[in-house]
């Protein structure tokens, strides 16, 4: 096990059009994040799941976008009709449990031309 | 409300001075806080929690509830250090983390 990783890295997608991001976190880890990071900006929370239940969502997650961990193992996070204000990078972390042990991942830099 | 704030985006220290890279935060509770440091062309990774108390790298950090501030110190800078700088802070119960917009230290050799 590398990690979490993200996939893909970088993604360029038109104005209107949807879009998917994968996470894979550590295996054994139960706990998985999604953050938003933009420029200039240090990381937002944007929700967390613990196995396959989605927790908690922030009030940044508008309703163009839904993340999914169905078997408590990966995870998605798909917007949709994307804007330019979504330009951002997109970071996964996992935890066993607790703050102490989030591994991120390197994160999916989405443009929005 | 902004709940971390990093005064200085940007901090230069030669190498052997000392650093202090500034992190103040907003909560009335218990907070736990964090650093995370970002190497270039790496992930995002801890580098200390205050809970733990400990010395990672040289740095230490000391939670100072009366002034509300968690400053990252280091006696002695060295080029390794040049990085980016989160602080972070989590409220009592909390699964999620409040960043800072970063401090970017550069030292110079």
């Amino acid at each position: 096990d590398t990690g979490v990783s993200q996939d893909p890295r970088h993604k360029i997608t038109k104005r209107g059009q949807n879009v998917t991001f994968r996470c894979d976190p550590i295996s054994e880890h139960n706990r998985l994040y999604w953050y938003r990071q933009t420029l200039g900006q240090g990381p937002e929370f944007l929700t967390y799941f613990q196995n396959e239940a989605q927790l908690e969502k922030s009030r940044l997650l508008s309703d163009r976008f839904s993340a999914e961990r169905p078997k408590g193992s990966f995870s998605t996070l798909e917007i949709q009709r994307t804007e330019q204000g979504d330009s951002a990078m997109y970071l996964c972390a996992s935890s066993p449990g607790g703050l102490s042990g989030y591994t991120f991942g390197s994160g999916t830099r989405l443009t929005v031309v | 409300a902004q709940r971390v704030t990093q005064p200085e985006k940007l901090l230069s220290v030669f190498k052997g001075a000392p650093v202090e890279l500034k992190c103040n935060y907003s909560y009335s509770g218990s907070p736990e806080l964090f650093w995370y440091v970002q190497y270039s062309r790496q992930r995002l990774q801890l580098l200390l929690r205050h809970i733990s108390r400990e010395s990672i790298k040289g740095f230490t950090a000391d939670l100072n509830k009366g002034e509300t501030s968690f400053h990252l110190k280091k006696p002695f800078a060295q080029e390794e250090d040049s990085a980016m700088y989160y602080c972070a802070l989590s409220e009592t119960g909390a699964n999620n983390l409040f960043f800072g917009t970063g401090t970017r230290l550069t030292v110079i050799p």
